[in-house]
């Protein structure tokens, strides 16, 4: 298995453009996780899917962030419109089901937004 | 009270000697207890975890010491290798009907030569 997969691994755009990472799952697992990296605040959840349907999405910074999942092999995170402090590194992870106790990790998405 | 505190932020260490990270947690709700390894442009992997019933548990060079009753629980990594130096997380979960990881802040390990 490839593991879970993030596109794209590094994204630069200007302030006000839209924004879209995408993530596949490793096949099997139900559940689903967005978190955003940064050296101010860590490791932060942003939302997890299970069986596709968001769960809890109070990570979600603002209005400007969403998150979806259309079937149980991809997950799209938007930002609309990106800001300078959305500047970040974003994961997703994968479990196969929500209770299971390892996540899995892609390799993250590092955005700037100048 | 969904916080998780890990000390200390960067930690130095000479080769073989003995890293040790410190955790510690609020909610009595979280009942497992994972330590992620990172290293640069990777994501996080699950490196050992524990559950409350069990004080310590040992996988090789890593072992995880829990105090229930302090709400702490720490990694140790014995015979530190330059290998080994990578940003370690500490985490809790809840596996009731929430089922957040919270991610303590890191520790960035060096082991040098």
């Amino acid at each position: 298995d490839a593991g879970v997969i993030q596109s794209p691994r590094h994204e630069v755009t200007e302030m006000g453009q839209e924004v879209t990472l995408r993530c596949k799952p490793i096949s099997g697992h139900n559940s689903l996780f967005w978190y955003r990296q940064t050296m101010m605040r860590g490791l932060e959840l942003l939302i997890y899917f299970n069986n596709n349907v968001p769960i809890d999405d109070s990570g979600m910074p603002e209005d400007r962030f969403s998150a979806k999942m259309p079937n149980a092999s991809f997950s799209t995170l938007k930002i609309q419109p990106s800001e300078p402090r959305d500047s970040a590194v974003y994961f997703c992870a994968s479990t196969p089901e929500m209770e299971n106790t390892e996540a899995f990790f892609g390799q993250g998405t590092r955005l700037t937004v100048v | 009270q969904q916080q998780v505190k890990q000390s200390p932020q960067s930690l130095i260490v000479q080769k073989g000697g003995i890293s040790i990270i410190n955790c510690a947690y609020e909610n009595t709700a979280f009942d497992y207890f994972p330590w992620y390894q990172q290293f640069p442009g990777k994501g996080p992997a699950l490196l050992i975890a524990i559950r409350p019933d069990v004080s310590e548990k040992k996988e090789g060079r890593f072992t995880i010491s829990f105090n229930k009753s302090a709400k702490q629980f720490s990694l140790h990594i014995m015979d530190s290798q330059p290998g080994d130096s990578a940003t370690y997380f500490c985490a809790a979960r809840r596996m009731d009907s929430s089922y957040k990881l919270i991610f303590g802040s890191g520790t960035r390990l060096l082991v040098r030569p």
